[in-house]
């Protein structure tokens, strides 16, 4: 089984909608990202989390909320899909001994029309 | 700020030759180093990694790479590519700071020609 996972590992949503992308892990990190990727861009930081009670913005997090329900559950909603959130979103993990590496998830394609 | 450069978008090569992708990184301290891959519709998997020792990392699938202090590069390289290495290219670093968050470059995708 995997390490980290996301759902829905895709979704076509309306401009407007709200809508939820779930990531949870098995590593037992306390530190988890959130990413997003567009072509030619890269992956660019939404939140992170150092633990339960420890959210940080990213930058590019305008438009984007979290919420860290457990150490091992990380969500990423928009509170009102546009078009430019059409995207790659990927959840990682870190580890907490040298040199930080982080795990990623699948990844969800997000559509928004 | 720091900054990570893979000057090359796209590269094309014929099985079986040998790839070299670059990576230069903009930091005033030597960094923590790293090259992930993503194969289509999957997420990004780590390929090898440097934090301290010997300059040449050896990492999966059959890759290495060559930490450069003086030109600031992390290239990476494998002798004999395969159809299956066919992929985006991802180099990142951080700083030695576990606070402090991982900065990826924009991606080389391989191509790989029969």
């Amino acid at each position: 089984d995997a390490d980290v996972t996301q759902t829905p590992r895709n979704r076509i949503t309306k401009t407007g909608k709200r809508i939820m992308l779930e990531c949870s892990q098995t590593k037992g990190h306390d530190r988890m990202y959130w990413y997003r990727q567009d072509p030619g861009l890269g992956l660019r930081l939404i939140y992170y989390s150092f633990d339960v009670k420890d959210i940080n913005k990213g930058e590019i997090s305008d438009g984007y909320s979290v919420s860290r329900q457990a150490q091992a559950k990380f969500s990423l909603s928009l509170e009102s899909a546009i078009p430019n959130q059409t995207a790659l979103y990927f959840c990682a993990t870190q580890e907490g001994i040298l040199p930080y590496e982080q795990y990623f998830g699948p990844g969800t394609r997000l559509t928004v029309t | 700020a720091q900054s990570v450069t893979q000057p090359d978008i796209h590269i094309t090569v014929s099985e079986g030759a040998s790839l070299e992708l670059r990576c230069n990184y903009s930091y005033g301290a030597t960094p923590y180093l790293f090259w992930y891959v993503q194969s289509p519709g999957q997420g990004l998997q780590l390929l090898l990694k440097y934090f301290s020792g010997d300059t040449l990392v050896q990492g999966i699938k059959g890759f290495e790479a060559e930490f450069k202090r003086s030109q600031s590069s992390f290239n990476l390289r494998k002798p004999s590519v395969h159809w299956s290495d066919a992929a985006e290219y991802f180099c990142a670093v951080r700083k030695r700071n576990r606070d402090d968050k991982i900065i990826f470059g924009k991606g080389t995708r391989l191509h790989i020609l029969p």
